[in-house]
């Protein structure tokens, strides 16, 4: 892999519902993968940036996990709420680059 | 802190016109990115800063592009010529370290080239 992909690239999930999504990543030169929300008229705001294999980080209902061996790192989101409505875009550090994927685009149903 | 601030907003020009691109980043951040936003190829990089150093401009599209940082506050993106193909939303983000730091990113700048 020499880009980043992010699967689904959109989601439908119903209110209270958990779900997980997909962000590969080229495995050599790692040096950090980072998780963004970006809400729609808004900026990207930073949620992770984790180095080092097996890392978990978690924010309120949000987790995230790394394999930094077959690049790659799955957001979850446990009962979603109307306000998780965003794309989730992650990015690759590598190369002396911040690369990023093309984002996951959430919508949570009522 | 007012967060990374970029202008102008909104632009709108005509093909050939030249567009300046401005940033403040974050008070003691020594990281500075811009990047490009387009429905058909998401955010892409386009010149990477480390203490006011390009350290990577391999995304720069062309020779009409340019960004300078001629200290630790500013930075500019500049397009001469422009063309209708550079119309995209332009954002800057700094951070603080070089990969490592979550970047903060500014509200963006919308260019539209006729």
């Amino acid at each position: 892999i020499l880009n980043v992909e992010q699967s689904p690239q959109s989601l439908h999930v119903q209110e209270g519902d958990s779900t997980n999504f997909t962000c590969s990543f080229p495995s050599s030169n790692f040096y950090a993968l980072h998780w963004y929300r970006w809400e729609t008229a808004k900026s990207p705001e930073a949620l992770f940036v984790m180095t080092l294999n097996g890392d978990e980080k978690k924010k309120g209902r949000i987790s995230a996990t790394l394999n930094t061996k077959e690049g790659y790192s799955y957001l979850y989101i446990k009962g979603s709420q109307p306000e998780d409505s965003a794309t989730y875009l992650c990015a690759s550090a590598r190369d002396d680059k911040i690369i990023f994927g093309k984002g996951t685009r959430l919508h949570i149903l009522p | 802190d007012a967060g990374v601030i970029q202008s102008p907003r909104h632009e709108v020009t005509e093909m050939g016109q030249e567009v300046t691109l401005r940033c403040k980043p974050i008070s003691g951040h020594n990281s500075l990115f811009w990047y490009r936003q387009t429905m058909m190829r998401g955010l892409e990089l386009l010149i990477y800063f480390n203490n006011n150093v390009p350290i990577d401009d391999s995304g720069m599209p062309e020779d009409r592009f340019s960004a300078k940082m001629p200290n630790a506050s500013f930075s500019t993106l500049k397009i001469q010529p422009s063309e209708p193909r550079d119309s995209a939303v332009y954002f800057c983000a700094s951070s603080y370290g070089l990969l490592t730091g979550e970047l903060f990113f500014g509200e963006g700048s919308r260019l539209t080239v006729l």
